[in-house]
């Protein structure tokens, strides 16, 4: 079956440090989303991602994050400057088109030190 | 802005029993998914519900769909141990945007 991938699955970095973390999503998907979950809270929304361009970014997602799909097939979301608070899970999912379901990938944990 | 909750946030209950989480969102919507989460992990994807009066059965988990009351029901029938994680339900959001809103999550514990 297929499957969205991230990878790392498991990131530290040191404060200031740039990330990049990284998603494959379902090869014919259209649509991409990052989301992240601070631990022991609710998923939150960041970007969704459509046609080579940001479709809505919520207000987590500032100055600092930027996504892009450099080769057709990765998803990446890229932190310039992490801070401590960026510590979290974060999943990519993907979807086919809007009336289908969204896949998310196993989740990337970032910490920040 | 769309607002989903659940209760309870937290629940423990014995094997055996019965116990239904609520999901409320604040407008309309047209999706309501329903996953598990275990500590450390991914979002396992339970169900998919599209319409008013949906409902879905796996096993042990029965859920449902009310759009008029904009509430969805995770009930869990004769629970187990390895029913123990935490539930959230994610509500799809299409006025003038197009997102997954999370509920709060309901962390529940089954106590053999």
């Amino acid at each position: 079956e297929p499957e969205v991938t991230q990878t790392p699955s498991h990131q530290v970095t040191q404060m200031g440090q740039e990330v990049i973390l990284r998603c494959v999503p379902i090869s014919n998907h259209l649509y991409f989303y990052w989301y992240r979950q601070i631990l022991g809270q609710k998923v939150e929304f960041l970007v969704s991602f459509y046609n080579n361009e940001i479709s809505e970014k919520s207000e987590i997602f500032d100055d600092q994050f930027s996504v892009e799909r450099p080769d057709g097939s990765n998803f990446t979301l890229k932190i310039r400057s992490t801070k401590l608070e960026d510590s979290a899970m974060y999943f990519c999912a993907s979807e086919k088109d809007r009336n289908t379901e969204a896949f998310f990938g196993q989740g990337t944990r970032l910490t920040v030190v | 802005e769309l607002k989903v909750e659940q209760n309870p946030l937290f629940l423990s209950m014995q094997e055996g029993k019965n116990y239904t989480i609520y999901c409320n969102y604040s407008t309309t919507s047209d999706r309501l998914y329903w996953y598990r989460q275990d500590p450390g992990k991914s979002l396992e994807s339970l169900f998919v519900l599209l319409s008013n009066g949906a409902v879905k059965q796996e096993g042990r988990l029965m859920a449902s769909l009310d759009t008029k009351a904009r509430l969805s029901t995770l009930h869990i029938t004769a629970a187990v141990h390895d029913l123990s994680a935490t539930y959230f339900c994610a509500v799809l959001t299409t006025s003038g945007t197009y997102k997954y809103i999370f509920g709060t999550g309901t962390r529940l514990k089954v106590l053999a």
